[in-house]
């Protein structure tokens, strides 16, 4: 079984300033990750992914997320924060057998203040 | 633009009633995934076809069905509205078994309203 565990529900920063969205992962296999964006009233959009190659990973847009087996995380950062960053943010596993459906994260809310 | 579709965009009816929503998969790809988000249960993956065939069942309730048509187009049923049944329903594809990984493109979304 597997499972996602996003730390924060709501994260705010003000512009210009780190982003940091925390993901737990918990996975029988070696897992696939990703984080997924949703802008307001809109569908998901891929930010980045990882699937076993290096473990930092870039994503769109400036984001970036490692992989660390040790602590079964994959958090996903921004050095610098922008008002169109504002969204829903989605950490998703993927078992890489027949399945392969996605388990989403509850979602963590972020605001960026000017 | 993902390039998966979906329709109709919202929804609204009432509750003992049937819908039935619409997807069209990206071109080429033969997985087509449903999803529904909602407010307390969050995103949650209800069932997956692959080439006209039901591959995976995640929690989608018996009043709910789903089916994927020769042309890929898939459609989820969902009959016997309840005002729970109310959110948005995703749908997404990918192109398995090409690659080593399952990334998924999502359509839009249809934002059904049961009132």
């Amino acid at each position: 079984a597997q499972s996602v565990t996003q730390l924060d529900s709501h994260v705010s920063v003000s512009e210009g300033t780190p982003v940091l969205l925390r993901c737990n992962y918990s996975s029988s296999y070696s897992p696939s990750l990703f984080w997924y964006v949703q802008h307001p009233n809109k569908g998901l959009q891929l930010l980045l992914k990882y699937t076993s190659a290096a473990t930092l990973v870039k994503g769109i847009n400036g984001f970036e997320a490692e992989f660390k087996k040790s602590e079964t995380s994959f958090h996903l950062t921004k050095p610098s924060a922008h008002m169109s960053d504002a969204a829903e943010y989605f950490c998703v596993v993927s078992e890489n057998t027949g399945r392969r459906a996605l388990t989403f994260g509850s979602g963590t809310r972020l605001q960026v203040q000017p | 633009d993902s390039g998966v579709t979906q329709t109709p965009k919202h929804l609204i009816t009432a509750t003992g009633q049937r819908v039935t929503l619409r997807c069209s998969p990206r071109s080429g790809d033969l997985s087509v995934y449903w999803y529904q988000q909602s407010l307390d249960q969050g995103l949650q993956f209800l069932i997956q076809y692959y080439n006209g065939e039901e591959r995976a069942k995640g929690n989608i309730l018996e009043r709910f069905s789903a089916q994927q048509f020769p042309d890929l187009h898939s459609e989820l049923n969902l009959s016997s509205l309840e005002l729970g049944d109310s959110a948005l329903y995703f749908c997404a594809s990918s192109n398995i078994p090409a690659g080593a990984y399952n990334e998924q493109f999502f359509g839009p979304g249809t934002r059904l309203t049961v009132l």
